[in-house]
């Protein structure tokens, strides 16, 4: 069935340092991964988002990329800040008409001061 | 504006009871979803309706039953309550492709 993986569960960095986080999915008709932040207590809100036909996307402090052919995709923080500290989910929305978007395990991140 | 809106934020029950949880989306979108979070804050799909007709049915449990009487207008009953349904349940919505989320509904059942 369809899965998406993400690492690491847990990810300390130092305040100002970069952040990556990696998922990968199963289904081939995937075709739009979006990344999501939860804050404690919060719902889940959209970060930034990459289709399938682009391999990179940028803004500001956060990236995207994305290797359809290995179906990896990645998401990069830089110069990190406390208020970074929270869950990341990335997920992957199938094409196949259901619009099912299929979630990570998530990353909890801790910007350290 | 609150988009995505679900009612109650805070559910407390006892075991066997049946309780409701509501959702309402003012974005104009033809698909809804109700997503579990469990304490691991695993992000589950349960149901999924597009334009009132339910395209996504998970694993779950036949005491889970989703109702869309229009397509702003998601509801969850859930009968007989046992403590592992104990969890945050998010409703959600979408167009076309950016997923919108509601503030969750905490479900407690003692």
């Amino acid at each position: 069935g369809e899965n998406v993986e993400q690492h690491p569960s847990t990810l300390s960095v130092q305040e100002g340092d970069s952040a990556v986080i990696k998922c990968t999915y199963s289904d081939s008709a995937s075709n739009y991964f979006p990344w999501y932040k939860q804050e404690l207590g919060k719902r889940p809100q959209l970060i930034i988002d990459i289709r399938s036909n682009v391999g990179e996307k940028k803004d500001q402090r956060i990236a995207v990329t994305l290797n359809k052919t290995a179906k990896h995709f990645s998401l990069h923080i830089t110069e990190t800040q406390p208020e970074d500290s929270a869950v990341y989910f990335c997920a992957a929305r199938s094409n196949s008409g259901t619009y099912k978007y299929i979630f990570g395990t998530g990353t909890r991140l801790k910007v350290l001061a | 504006d609150t988009a995505v809106s679900q009612t109650p934020k805070y559910l407390v029950t006892q075991m066997g009871n049946d309780k409701s949880i509501k959702c309402e989306q003012n974005l104009g979108h033809d698909t809804m979803y109700w997503y579990k979070q469990d304490s691991k804050k695993f992000l589950k799909i349960m149901f999924s309706y597009n334009n009132k007709e339910l395209i996504i049915n998970e694993t779950v449990p036949n005491r889970f039953s989703p109702k869309s009487p229009d397509k702003a207008h998601l509801n969850l009953h859930i009968n007989s309550l046992e403590l592992g349904d104990s969890a945050v349940y998010f409703c959600a919505s979408s167009q076309t492709e950016k997923l919108f989320f509601g503030s969750g509904t905490q479900l407690s059942v003692l």
